[in-house]
């Protein structure tokens, strides 16, 4: 299986600053065949199924505010949030679809300082 | 807007079969390219894809789960379920089902189910 390693694992950044999310396959998820990288990032609130932010890394999902940004290639990835909004706490997940199973980094927990 | 509504049974003994099916709203589970998928989440931790079904059928499983899971599709339901067999307490978990679009030209879960809360206990 693919290893998706997360740091950190929390974060606490104050309203307005940037946040910074960083997420290491064990392998690439670079498809040098289309170039794409199969990988995914997701925001989950308490009590909420996972929402889909971003896929091919930096394909944002329609209705996610621009504030996002997905970026990186081959094992390492980020996802930034430029100016932290409170509606943004939240645990962060990326994912690989590169194979089969597709699995999940553990998470990181974004607060406010 | 695709929606997808897990449903079954809350409550499930120790060494019995967890069966859950969900149900797909608002498109057709034989969409081109989209397969469908179950995903755990164990209360506090993080998330474990269990497998996914195309609508012909066509099934991919974990391996930590394999020997215990079967994911079967009734097209004419527009719905899948999920049975796993042998649970222990180390299967409670919020079972959500959620589109795969893994080998889609958008990639990644983009629709989930609310997630169903499953105890295993006698």
């Amino acid at each position: 299986d693919i290893v998706m390693t997360q740091s950190p694992d929390s974060l606490a950044v104050s309203l307005g600053e940037r946040a910074t999310i960083n997420c290491k396959s064990s392998q690439s998820v670079l498809y040098s065949s289309n170039n794409k990288n199969y990988l995914a990032w997701y925001q989950q609130k308490p009590g909420q199924p996972p929402k889909l932010l971003f896929y091919w890394a930096s394909t944002r999902e329609s209705e996610v505010p621009d504030r996002f940004s997905g970026s990186g290639s081959g094992t390492d990835f980020t996802l930034t949030i430029s100016s932290l909004q409170a509606e943004d706490v939240a645990v962060y997940y990326c994912q690989q679809y590169y194979r089969t199973p597709p699995t999940f980094g553990q998470g990181t927990k974004l607060e406010i300082k | 807007q695709v929606q997808l509504q897990e449903s079954g049974p809350g409550l499930v003994k120790p060494s019995q079969t967890l069966s859950l099916t969900c149900t797909v709203s608002g498109g057709s589970i034989s969409s081109d390219s989209y397969y469908w998928s179950w995903i755990r989440q164990p209360a506090g931790k993080g998330l474990e894809w269990i497998g996914r079904i195309y609508a012909s059928g066509t099934t991919n499983y974990n391996p930590s789960l394999k020997s215990r899971v079967t994911i079967s599709v009734d097209t004419s339901k527009n719905h899948f379920s999920l049975k796993l067999s042998s649970v222990t307490a180390a299967d409670t978990a919020v079972y959500y089902c959620a589109r795969d679009g893994s080998y889609s030209t958008r990639g990644g879960f983009d629709y989930w189910g609310q997630g169903t809360l499953v105890t295993v206990s006698s």
